[in-house]
């Protein structure tokens, strides 16, 4: 079965980067587009960007233009999502899933916290 | 970027009854690439519907989707006691995927 599991809880300090992972199972990892969506505690959810994990390619929200970058390493098929210069305001819940547009499989979510 | 209003914040309502909830667009939605979400505390969302009125796999008949353009409708039918959550739009037909910013299901 399709499964999606994410790299566990992280704390950062405000100013520093976070990179969380999202490793594919279940399907050939190259074949769909991953997503990546966040949660603040309480709030709704936010679209942060997609990769295609065949060629590379990305597309991000412009909100998180030149602080977001998302990876892949296919030889393990996991995708990564690294946030730069973190703020308080970015303290949520990320989930990758997969699919284009309206994803059917979502990761288990991992929490980042920025805190002084 | 397109932004979806979703009405009503919180629907208040019995098992049984029929949920109605609208999502507007700011601005057309391509191709009706609307979808639907469920999302219960502690979980990650659950795709509903996709273009509009698409049931995604496993989904019970009792959920359906309706609409185009600026203007969409996801109806419960008869609502079942694990049908009481958070539910969002989300509009993936631009550059930028925008989500409503969603309506909860609760008990009355």
């Amino acid at each position: 079965q399709v499964q999606l599991v994410q790299s566990g809880a992280e704390v950062k300090k405000p100013g520093a980067s976070v990179k969380v992972s999202c490793k594919a199972s279940g399907y050939t990892f190259t074949s769909y587009d991953i997503n990546w969506v966040r949660q603040a505690t309480g709030q709704g959810l936010e679209w942060m960007g997609w990769m295609n994990p065949n060629s590379g390619n990305t597309g991000y929200a412009q909100k998180f233009q030149g602080r977001v970058t998302m990876t892949r390493n296919t030889s393990i098929s996991t995708a990564y999502m690294e946030l730069s210069s973190l703020r308080s305001e970015d303290t949520a819940v990320y989930y990758c899933a997969r699919g284009g547009g309206a994803p059917t499989n979502w990761g288990q979510g991992t929490l980042v916290t920025v805190s002084s | 970027e397109i932004v979806l209003t979703q009405s009503p914040g919180t629907l208040s309502l019995s098992p049984g009854e029929r949920a109605t909830l609208s999502c507007r667009a700011s601005q057309s939605v391509s191709s009706s690439y609307l979808a639907w979400y469920q999302q219960k505390p502690g979980q990650a969302p659950r795709l509903l519907i996709y273009g509009a009125s698409s049931r995604a796999t496993g989904i019970p008949d009792r959920f359906s989707g309706s609409g185009s353009g600026t203007d969409f409708t996801l109806t419960i039918s008869r609502l079942e006691p694990e049908d009481f959550a958070v539910y969002y739009c989300q509009q993936y037909g631009s550059s930028t995927e925008t989500f409503g910013q969603g309506t909860k299901v609760e008990i009355k």
